[in-house]
């Protein structure tokens, strides 16, 4: 079965520092979702990648696809604390099975 | 627009208590699921639907039953608790499955406690 492995698994960074998150799947990514999760509550849509090589981005998050590789990467420019919290990837390892699997998550501190 | 409205927010049972964790949708998403988080584990699929009357096992279903007799709802049940199943539920919800359809919307989960 397809596994989704984060790196890293925590981040604590200083306001205003870049950085990334990286998804990388033991099988062929047919697409990858991104989402956020504050503490204690639901997750939400961040991103979805279809191909290979597409690039996406919204406000200062930019999320990129690489099919041969089998990984993602969530870049964060000039973290804020507002992007505190959990990063999680999700996959269909089949491209249209229905059994959406997701990393482990990676949790993210941003000091004031 | 309600999204995805899970109930109850917090549980406690008992070892060998049963209960039923709801889920319901309005927004005629054909593609619902429900997954558990616990610490250091991401999301685990226990079960999802593609449509009314079709369900199928994720990686956990051990220990849960599902079905799906409308769109709109999809109950998940502990037949027997047990604190291995102390966790927090999600159910999410899609237009579709697979990475050609709609992402998926979430629920705000249920907080489930086994004694």
């Amino acid at each position: 079965s397809q596994e989704l492995e984060q790196s890293p698994q925590s981040l604590i960074v200083q306001e205003g520092k870049n950085l990334t998150i990286n998804c990388t799947s033991s099988k062929t990514l047919y697409g990858l979702y991104w989402y956020k999760q504050k503490y204690g509550e639901g997750l939400i849509f961040l991103m979805m990648l279809q191909k290979g090589g597409e690039e996406k981005s919204h406000e200062k998050i930019t999320a990129k696809l690489d099919e041969k590789k089998q990984q993602s990467s969530l870049h964060i420019t000039a973290s804020q604390p507002s992007h505190a919290g959990i990063y999680l990837c999700g996959a269909d390892g089949s491209g249209n099975t229905g059994k959406l699997i997701f990393g482990q998550g990676t949790t993210l501190q941003v000091k004031p | 627009n309600a999204g995805v409205t899970q109930t109850p927010k917090f549980q406690v049972l008992k070892t060998g208590q049963s209960m039923t964790l709801q889920c319901a949708q309005d927004m005629n998403h054909e593609y619902m699921s429900w997954y558990r988080q616990d610490p250091g584990m991401g999301l685990r699929l226990i079960h999802y639907s593609v449509g009314a009357g079709i369900t199928d096992q994720g990686e956990v279903p051990n220990g849960y039953n599902v079905s799906r007799s409308t769109t709109e709802d999809f109950p998940l049940r502990l037949l027997s608790a047990a604190p291995s199943q102390t966790s927090v539920y999600f159910c999410a919800s899609s237009y579709s499955a697979g990475t050609g359809g709609s992402p998926l919307h979430f629920g705000n989960g249920t907080r489930l406690t086994v004694t």
